[in-house]
């Protein structure tokens, strides 16, 4: 099955700095990649996702890039503000066939007003 | 706006007592998960159930059964609570293999004493 693989675990940056998250994935029928933000208390809430004919979508200041061919995918956050502290986290998942949605670990991303 | 609904935000249990937890979604998604969210471990996948009736293992289904009698609703059993399973549980669904994004629930803290 997939195994989706996260780093770093945790990340703290400078308000206004950029933060950028790697994911790895196994399985090259995987062709879906979305990246869920988890605020305190809260579930999972999609902010961007990217599909497998597509190399890179961008989305005000967070970006999506994918490599097919080394199977990773990259979160980049720009101009980071302290609302943007959260947990995040990838999934890949293959829309052609009943498969389920496999998630990284999780990255817990601090901005430091 | 499409809604997960978890019955229950918070649940104290005693070891042994039979668990149900119950996940609604009020769109016609096909795909219902159960995950267990553990510090460090990330969203592990429990079973997931791609149509009425229908139910696949994921990475962590021991302990644990699951129904899915309608469309709509997605319940997962502990049928015997044991402390390791002191957990948050996400439900989430998805929308159909096309048009693919996963809704989450927000989540309940199950305590088992």
């Amino acid at each position: 099955g997939e195994n989706v693989e996260q780093h770093p675990s945790t990340l703290s940056v400078q308000e206004g700095d950029s933060a950028v998250i790697k994911c790895t994935y196994s399985d090259s029928a995987s062709n879906y990649f979305p990246w869920y933000k988890q605020e305190l208390g809260k579930g999972p809430q999609l902010i961007i996702d990217i599909r497998s004919n597509v190399g890179e979508k961008k989305d005000q200041r967070i970006a999506v890039t994918l490599n097919k061919t080394a199977k990773h995918f990259s979160l980049h956050i720009t101009e980071t503000q302290p609302e943007d502290s959260a947990v995040y986290f990838c999934a890949a998942y293959s829309y052609s066939g009943n498969t389920p949605l496999v998630f990284g670990k999780g990255t817990r991303l601090s901005v430091i007003a | 706006d499409v809604k997960v609904t978890q019955s229950s935000r918070y649940l104290v249990k005693r070891t042994g007592e039979k668990v149900f937890l119950e996940c609604v979604q009020d769109m016609d998604h096909e795909n219902m998960f159960w995950y267990r969210q553990d510090p460090g471990l990330g969203l592990r996948l429990i079973y997931f159930s791609y149509d009425v009736k229908m139910k696949e293992k994921g990475d962590i289904p021991e302990g644990y059964s699951v129904s899915r009698e309608k469309k709509e609703r997605f319940s997962l059993i502990l049928e015997s609570a044991s402390t390791n399973q002191t957990s948050m549980y996400l439900c989430a669904s998805l929308i159909g293999r096309l048009n693919t994004e996963a809704f989450f629930g927000q989540g309940t803290r199950l305590t088992v004493v």
